[in-house]
């Protein structure tokens, strides 16, 4: 069965970096993408971006650009995603979701169990 | 960036009543590319429909999905017990944005 498993959660103080891993499993990981969707506590879903499996071809959201990086380890079937100078509102649930291998825009059909990252000095 | 407006903010209603959810799109959802998620509290987003109107592996026919351009719904025709939750539409036609989403909730 398909799973996507995130790492744990992770509390950061301001102007710090975090990663977070999204390992997938019962499928070919190449042949699809993986999208970033993160939610801050009681709000609603955003879209981060997404990285191709197949190429590493990656797609941000413009109001992230120069602060997120999103890269796959196809020898382990797990993305990463990185986000950079950490403010209190990037506190949130973060989301790694399947999607398309070759285009950003696409439905999720699996997504990751979610992985807590705080912000806070 | 195509904004979703949902409507109602919260839906009260009773195990066995029908749900009507509203989807508007501040411009036309290219080729359909509408989805709609339940989520419940503490777990991750559960993909119901996509492609505005197919329902995904494993969804109960009791959900429906309907619409085009810049309006779309998603029905509940008799509500469970399980279907107690906050529901989410998303465009994945131009780049990616979701609703603000709509609580239903037990009256």
């Amino acid at each position: 069965q398909v799973q996507l498993v995130q790492s744990g959660a992770e509390v950061k103080k301001p102007g710090a970096s975090v990663k977070v891993s999204c390992k997938a499993s019962g499928y070919t990981f190449t042949s699809y993408g993986i999208s970033w969707v993160r939610q801050a506590p009681g709000q609603g879903l955003e879209w981060m971006g997404w990285i191709s499996a197949y190429n590493g071809n990656t797609n941000y959201a413009q109001k992230l650009q120069g602060r997120v990086t999103m890269t796959t380890d196809t020898s382990t079937s797990t993305a990463y995603m990185e986000l950079r100078s950490l403010r209190s509102d990037d506190t949130a649930v973060y989301y790694c979701a399947r999607g398309e291998a070759a285009v950003a825009p696409a439905k999720f059909d699996y997504w990751g169990q979610g992985t807590l990252v705080t912000v806070s000095s | 960036e195509i904004v979703l407006t949902q409507s109602p903010g919260t839906l009260s209603l009773s195990p066995g009543e029908r749900a009507t959810l509203s989807c508007r799109a501040s411009q036309s959802v290219s080729s359909s590319y509408l989805a709609w998620y339940q989520q419940k509290p503490g777990q991750a987003p559960r993909l119901l429909i996509y492609g505005a109107s197919s329902r995904a592996t494993g969804i109960p026919d009791r959900f429906s999905g309907s619409g085009s351009g810049t309006d779309f719904t998603l029905t509940i025709s008799r509500l469970e017990p399980e279907d107690f939750a906050v529901y989410y539409c998303q465009q994945y036609g131009s780049s990616s944005t979701f609703g603000q989403g709509t609580k239903v909730e037990i009256k």
